[in-house]
């Protein structure tokens, strides 16, 4: 148990839609990372907040959003969903800013599917 | 632009044989790190480089990181089935402050 934690594990819902995924970071870590995994592409950074703030910024769509609030947690919000946005969404956290960067505890991960 | 090619995607060998992966970065890095995931898992951080020319051993795995800190290599001695997963590089960018993930090598262990 990495101590990261994800809702829901999986969801499936309709082209067009909007859905929400849920973390919480391990106790004490203030950065959260949102990676997309998808079988062609491996893992693909989306974004980074520490302590609230952005970043770092990776290949985001702008159909997506995140935000850090002030107990930690993150939420990434995907919306007007495409078949093409099925994928496994993965959290991580860690300690550090990104001035350093230290080893990722990831979650299990959210399995998104599109139909 | 900033991106970690890492070759093979996948690596087929028969227990007791030896499995390498390797990656390159067109820039600089800060320092790399290397995940395991195994199948139906979520990546687990196994090691970071952070030196030129560093290596480091764990077990039956060799960690390298190159002298100009553009590539990197996993060795594994005598593979196990319990070395099957993907294994993932990850490099970090000063400039940007991301941290990049290689493809990933899928490694099947034949017992």
């Amino acid at each position: 148990d990495s101590g990261v934690t994800q809702t829901p594990k999986h969801l499936i819902t309709a082209t067009g839609q909007r859905v929400t995924l849920r973390c919480s970071p391990r106790s004490g870590d203030l950065s959260v990372y949102w990676y997309q995994q998808s079988l062609d592409q491996g893992l693909q950074f989306l974004i980074q907040y520490y302590n609230g703030e952005e970043r770092a910024k990776g290949n985001i769509l702008e159909r997506f959003s995140a935000q850090q609030f002030p107990d930690l947690h993150s939420e990434l919000n995907l919306s007007s969903l495409e078949l093409g946005d099925s994928a496994l969404y993965f959290c991580a956290s860690s300690v550090w800013d990104r001035v350093f960067s230290g080893e990722l505890f990831f979650g299990e991960g959210s399995r998104l599917t599109v139909l | 632009g900033q991106q970690v090619m890492q070759i093979p995607q996948y690596q087929h060998v028969q227990e007791g044989e030896d499995f390498t992966t390797y990656c390159n970065s067109s820039t600089t890095l800060s320092n790399i790190q290397w995940y395991k995931q195994r199948p139906g898992g979520h990546p687990v951080f196994l090691i970071q480089l952070v030196k030129s020319g560093e290596v480091k051993k764990q077990k039956r795995l060799t960690f390298q990181f190159g002298e100009a800190k553009k590539n990197s290599s996993l060795h594994i001695t005598a593979t196990q089935t319990t070395d099957v997963g993907t294994y993932f590089c990850a490099g970090f960018y000063n400039q940007g402050g991301k941290l990049i993930f290689g493809q990933g090598t899928e490694l099947s262990v034949k017992p």
